[in-house]
């Protein structure tokens, strides 16, 4: 099983507020992915991080996105500005990179639901 | 541009059956291929990837996958399945050297007693 821990597991936002989402990736796990899954199924990669640098990110939507992975702190997704299309399934995942890079681990995810 | 098309939605067998999920990919290079599963009201769980040597890989709980270059395949296969394994089924290409995922629109496995 997945070790990686994404905090909150739901999210309720009202149009416009800001949304934060947190995430622990495996331990020793130096890669992390966040994926925006929406309710077709569809996954849109966001960003991903090799310790706390940015590796490839997708042009934020506005930059309304954005990330981080401190050293020492838990990575982070946040929203600035929430809007309905925004609501969907936020999942964390890491990877060891290397040869073992295109293998992921995911959390639970987050849930956000923007009204 | 990589694609991955998984062409049935929704698969449902009785339990102790056998059942393939399809796979099939478009990109000209070298990729890697793995399954992912979804259990409701989860996060994705890997189960078995391909990158090269044998064509058939094994993964957790009794799956096993086929590659097929000519074909532009690779799919997920298990011989008996249990209710357990009701869930959805992702596949999902990577290229290059970030680890970046391509998944499929997902298929839903129902397993009837």
């Amino acid at each position: 099983n997945s070790k990686v821990i994404q905090t909150p597991r739901y999210l309720v936002k009202g149009q416009g507020q800001k949304a934060k989402m947190r995430c622990i990736p495996e331990k020793g796990h130096p890669v992390v992915f966040w994926y925006q899954q929406n309710k077709n199924n569809e996954f849109k990669f966001l960003i991903n991080f090799q310790n706390q640098e940015v590796l490839q990110q997708i042009d934020m939507t506005e930059k309304r996105f954005s990330a981080e992975c401190p050293s020492n702190s838990p990575c982070s997704l946040e929203i600035q500005s929430s809007e309905a299309g925004d609501s969907a399934l936020y999942l964390c995942a890491s990877s060891l990179g290397g040869v073992s890079q295109n293998t992921l681990y995911f959390g639970a995810g987050t849930r956000l639901s923007v009204l | 541009t990589q694609t991955v098309s998984q062409s049935d939605a929704h698969v449902t067998v009785f339990e102790g059956d056998s059942v393939e999920l399809r796979c099939n990919y478009s990109y000209g290079g070298s990729i890697y291929l793995s399954w992912y599963i979804q259990h409701h009201g989860h996060g994705l769980q890997f189960l078995l990837k391909y990158y090269s040597g044998n064509p058939v890989v094994q993964g957790v709980n009794g799956f096993e996958a086929e590659f097929s270059k000519s074909d532009s395949s690779f799919h997920l296969r298990k011989a008996s399945v249990h209710w357990s394994d009701s869930a959805v089924y992702f596949c999902a290409v990577g290229t290059g050297n970030t680890g970046k995922l391509i998944f499929g629109l997902g298929t839903t496995l129902q397993v009837q007693p």
